[in-house]
């Protein structure tokens, strides 16, 4: 069964640290992977994409890294700042079926990012 | 701005109701994507349409419908609603129909707050 799995649910950090988020994925065709944000209440915005043969890609204080061996993806948040509270999404796009790759969606991690 | 317009931003309504939630894609976008957010929950795929075609069902109740329009713009039709489909609705849109290995990002609107009472 296709499905991405991200851990932990939640996390708690205080300001200036760095975390990292997992997202595990067991989607068989891969094509890409993204990391999305996602202010409370408002609309996901993508952060990263990673493609099969693309192992890192950074966009600012955020570094996705990615193991299409292990099916393993990773976000991980430097320097942190009040503004980085969120839900991180792992969305993986998947099988290519009936004329469309199906997107898959994690459950997300919720980062706390505390004075 | 992700370009993705959605009204309204909120609604209550009563159970047994029926209202209608509106997307307006970017310019340009072909697809439209409709997802459920419930409080504290993940995103939930409800449908797809492309260019006006159905193209993919989730997890969408049969009181629940949606059509994309000749200009692209699509509604959520939610009938007989029920205290558990409060939540927040969200529309995104992308330029492909996501055939084949395409890299196509979702560009969400800022959502539309259901509540039932």
């Amino acid at each position: 069964k296709n499905q991405v799995e991200q851990s932990p649910q939640s996390l708690i950090i205080l300001e200036g640290k760095n975390c990292t988020l997992q997202c595990n994925y067991t989607v068989s065709p891969f094509s890409n992977l993204r990391w999305y944000k996602q202010d409370t209440g408002r609309g996901p915005v993508s952060l990263t994409i990673m493609t099969f043969s693309e192992n890192t890609k950074s966009n600012g204080r955020y570094t996705a890294t990615l193991d299409a061996d292990t099916k393993q993806s990773s976000l991980h948040i430097t320097a942190s700042q009040l503004s980085d509270s969120a839900s991180y999404i792992c969305v993986v796009r998947g099988p290519f079926s009936g004329g469309y790759n199906k997107l898959i969606f994690g459950a997300g991690t919720r980062l706390a990012v505390h004075p | 701005d992700s370009g993705v317009t959605q009204t309204p931003k909120h609604l209550i309504t009563a159970t047994g109701q029926r209202v209608t939630l509106r997307c307006s894609p970017r310019s340009g976008d072909l697809s439209v994507y409709w997802y459920q957010q419930s409080l504290d929950q993940g995103l939930q795929f409800l449908i797809q349409y492309y260019n006006g075609e159905e193209r993919a069902k989730g997890n969408i109740l049969e009181r629940f419908s949606a059509q994309q329009f000749p200009d692209l713009h699509s509604e959520l039709n939610l009938s007989s609603l029920e205290l558990g489909d409060s939540a927040l609705y969200f529309c995104a849109s992308s330029v492909s129909s996501d055939r084949g290995p395409n890299t196509g990002e979702l560009f969400f609107g800022e959502g539309s707050r259901l509540t039932v009472l």
